[in-house]
């Protein structure tokens, strides 16, 4: 399957201030997904991003606070804007071909707002 | 609600014995995945199941799928230390694209 490169790995922000973690895929896929994980839970979708269209957000998630860009078939950004203490999770983006195969995942970013 | 149910949320057993995790989704599937994630990091694929498909086994993992009861299970066996993580299943909700993930079972296995 593919490998997705995730950077940051972790960071320390100040609140207020924004992040954007990026995903770049070493092969086109179809569909990316950006996931949040806080602490000793489960992943939660954020949102779905497809090249040529407006990322679709999952309920409870919104474009102000989480932009994305799908500027091509191998990257991907997420921007955690405005943060909070609450916004420390570790973020993961997701990349599918097709909606039979395997998904495959970035390593993740631990976010920390102080 | 987004995610799947697992069960059980945590499960603690001794090296050798086999553990077991279900998961149960609510709507059809095209089919499901099972991941491991170790120390709330990367994940790791263990088996893909399609919807017309009712076992898969991989070394030492068994993963069933019965679409009847909307539910699949994850079969550990001779487990190891090595094993202790958290384990999720995966799958797209109807024929959307989107996946989602199950809530996830915490495994421990004690030497």
């Amino acid at each position: 399957s593919a490998v997705i490169s995730q950077k940051p790995s972790r960071d320390i922000c100040q609140r207020g201030t924004s992040l954007t973690i990026q995903c770049q895929v070493d092969s086109q896929v179809t569909m990316m997904f950006w996931y949040r994980q806080q602490p000793g839970q489960s992943l939660t979708l954020i949102a779905t991003a497809n090249q040529g269209s407006e990322a679709t957000y999952e309920s409870g998630f919104v474009i102000d606070k989480f932009p994305i860009s799908r500027p091509n078939l191998t990257f991907s950004t997420l921007t955690v804007s405005n943060m909070s203490p609450e916004d420390s999770s570790i973020y993961l983006c997701s990349g599918r071909d097709t909606l039979i195969t395997e998904a495959f995942f970035g390593q993740g970013t631990r976010l920390t707002v102080v | 609600s987004q995610q799947g149910e697992e069960d059980p949320q945590a499960l603690s057993i001794q090296e050798g014995e086999n553990a077991t995790m279900n998961c149960s989704y609510k709507t059809s599937i095209n089919n499901l995945q099972w991941y491991r994630q170790n120390s709330g990091r990367g994940l790791v694929h263990l088996i893909l199941i399609r919807s017309n498909e009712r076992e898969k086994h991989s070394g030492r993992l068994r993963v069933t799928l019965d679409t009847s009861k909307k539910s699949s299970s994850l079969l550990i066996t001779a487990s190891r230390a090595a094993d202790t993580a958290s384990y999720f299943c995966l799958f797209s909700q109807g024929g959307s694209e989107k996946l989602v993930f199950g809530k996830g079972t915490k495994l421990t296995v004690n030497p």
